[in-house]
């Protein structure tokens, strides 16, 4: 079952704020974040592992609260290039379901 | 970082004839590669995954016949759309696990069928 994300978009200037949310109606075991740019592939963000375990690649950083079955990811002090599409993944033994994306559009 | 290719990287095709991506690991070996589906705006849609040297697993609604996968070695699979229609037009995603507990992903093959 896909996990569910929110906003659908978000529109910022350089510089400033943005959480995006990612629930589920499962027990999340771990939780992992990618960004899409149009017409390209996924690029792997970050993971957030039950117990408090996080690996990312990026100076983004995220949540994971396993009681609520929800992490968010925190886009700080936006730049241009964080614009493209966010997808969360949840993990189910080695197949990842992702959310519809949110659309996050950086304006200078 | 982990690099996975896909060939070709866009394909147009003629409703009925069969179009074949291939997804590669570059420098690493991946027992394990998944395929997935992404319509225009929509999320990636797990279609299959690819275990080398045996059957692939396919999710449920996904047609093994029309979708033939094969992953010959441990850095290649292949996709066949066999008999393709329009409505098989869609960007194909390959990723591969490289030991990470993360994906790495492919580039992509957008697929036009006319």
């Amino acid at each position: 079952q896909q996990p569910v994300q929110s906003p659908q978009a978000v529109i910022l200037r350089e510089g400033e704020d943005a959480v995006i949310n990612c629930s589920s109606s499962k027990a999340l075991y771990s939780v992992h974040w990618y960004r899409q740019k149009h017409g390209e592939a996924p690029v792997f963000l970050m993971i957030l592992l039950k117990g408090g375990e996080q690996k990312g690649h990026e100076k983004i950083s995220a949540s994971f609260n396993e009681k609520k079955q929800q992490s968010s990811l925190y886009l700080t002090a936006s730049q241009l290039s964080y614009s493209g599409t966010y997808f969360c993944g949840t993990a189910n033994d080695y197949k990842l379901s992702f959310g519809a994306g949110t659309t996050v559009t950086v304006r200078a | 970082g982990a690099v996975v290719s896909q060939h070709p990287s866009w394909v147009i095709c003629k409703s009925g004839t069969s179009v074949k991506i291939e997804c590669r690991s570059l420098d690493f070996q991946a027992t394990t590669m998944f395929w997935y589906r992404q319509f225009p705006k929509q999320s990636l849609m797990l279609m299959a995954t690819s275990n080398e040297g045996s059957k692939a697993t396919y999710e449920q609604g996904v047609e093994k016949d029309k979708f033939l996968i094969n992953h010959a070695s441990l850095t290649l699979s292949t996709l066949t759309v066999t008999s393709a229609h329009p409505e098989d037009s869609s960007f194909y995603i390959c990723s591969a696990e490289a030991g990470d507990p993360w994906q790495y992903f492919g580039p992509g093959t957008r697929l036009t069928v006319t």
